[in-house]
Parts: C-alpha cells; sequence; structure tokens
C-alpha cells in the first residue's frame, strides 16, 4: 500500500520549541500535503508539496520533500499552546485520492 | 470556517435505525468524498464524487449508501449499521479531484447502539 506512516506517534514539547514530524511513503507521488486536525474536528489543509520541490515555507511551518527517500518531514518553529493537535501527511498519485498517514499527535505545553 | 459544512454533528442510532448525513460544501469545487475516522486507523476513504458522478467506491458495505444531486451537496444514507460503524464521518471537497488540497468539514461523530 502506499500509506504514509508519520513518525513519531506522539510528541511532546514546551512551548517555543521546535517541532518535527516525519512521514514515509512507499509509491511515486504527484504530491505531498499535510494536514492538522484538532481533536474531534476536521481536517485543516496546512501546506502541499509537488514532487518537483524539495523545500517549501508557510509562516512557522517548513515543509522537505526527499522522492529518492520517499519521505517529507514537517517543521514547526517556535511552537504555541495552540500547535497541539494531530499532524497527518497525505500523499496523492493522481488516482482519484489521498492517501493519509496514521498522523503525529502533538502536544505542546505552556 | 473552511466552506464546507456538515450536520448533524452527532448522531446517536440504533442498528434498526434509517439516518442520512448532509454535506455542503460553498467552494465552487468540483469533487466531494466522504471519509471515515475510527480511533487509531488511519483516515479512510470512502467514496469521491467527480462533477457529481461517483468515481470511487473503496468496498464499502452496502449499508451505506451515498447520493450527489448536485456539486455543492453531498449525502450518505445509513440503515442497519453495526456498532463498529461508530466513527467520525468527514465530508471534503476539492478543484480538482485528488490532485490539490481538500477541504472538511467538522464531521459527524456518529455513534451506534
Amino acid at each position: 500500500s502506499q500509506q504514509g506512516e508519520e513518525d513519531p506517534q506522539a510528541l511532546s514539547i514546551q512551548e517555543g520549541e521546535n517541532a518535527t514530524m516525519n512521514c514515509s511513503y512507499k509509491t511515486s507521488i504527484n504530491n505531498l500535503q499535510w494536514y492538522r486536525q484538532n481533536s474531534g474536528r476536521g481536517l485543516v489543509h496546512l501546506i502541499l508539496i509537488r514532487s518537483n520541490e524539495r523545500e517549501k515555507h508557510s509562516g512557522r511551518l517548513r515543509v522537505t520533500l526527499d522522492t529518492s527517500k520517499k519521505s517529507s518531514s514537517l517543521l514547526i518553529t517556535a511552537s504555541r499552546a495552540a500547535d497541539t493537535a494531530s499532524y497527518f501527511c497525505a500523499t496523492s498519485t493522481g488516482f482519484q485520492k489521498l492517501v493519509f498517514g496514521t498522523g503525529t499527535r502533538l502536544l505542546v505545553s505552556p | 470556517e473552511t466552506g464546507v459544512t456538515q450536520t448533524p454533528r452527532h448522531l446517536v442510532m440504533g442498528m434498526t435505525n434509517k439516518k442520512s448525513l448532509k454535506c455542503e460544501q460553498h467552494l465552487g469545487h468540483n469533487a466531494m468524498y466522504w471519509y471515515k475516522q475510527s480511533a487509531k486507523k488511519p483516515l479512510e476513504l470512502m467514496f469521491v464524487y467527480n462533477f457529481k458522478e461517483q468515481t470511487e467506491n473503496n468496498s464499502v458495505p452496502s449499508r451505506f449508501s451515498p447520493e450527489c444531486p448536485n456539486s455543492s451537496h453531498l449525502f450518505l444514507h445509513l440503515h442497519t449499521l453495526q456498532p463498529e460503524d461508530s466513527a467520525l464521518y468527514l465530508c471534503a471537497s476539492s478543484q480538482v479531484v485528488a490532485l490539490e488540497e481538500q477541504y472538511f468539514g467538522p464531521g459527524t461523530r456518529l455513534t451506534v447502539t
């Protein structure tokens, strides 16, 4: 399966620290996306990186993509308590659907 | 507020009931999706509609029946559900099917008793 797998499954840090989450996948992709989900709510799209891109920034978010290793990382800098959520990567191969990973639960303590 | 609404937000139903979940998107998108999210499992794609036509049925049991009357509305009709169907059901939409970002609704928390 092409399913993405996030690592770590859970991450606990203090406010102000950086948080890094990793995603690995198995097949070639068109793009890779990161989403955030607050407890029991819908997912919110954070950033999309295409297969021919290596790095992308959006505010405090930095995403890298290494297609040779079939992996991506999401870095949240200067984390805040409001960043507490689950983070998912999703891969698109162009065949009708996104395939989501299992997610990383991030807890940012004040 | 993502522009995708879902009703009801919470639903408790018995195994013999029939109910429907509703999703509406105000974004002018052409593709809509139903996902199921169970505890400790990855998000599972159930159905994909592109320009009102179903293009994906991810081996979903027939007790779940989708309906897409137009590009803005999507329903999930439920009947004779099982307790293991209890989950968060999420609707999403996108401009182009699966290639760009998806916009999710807040979900319906379904409990089957």
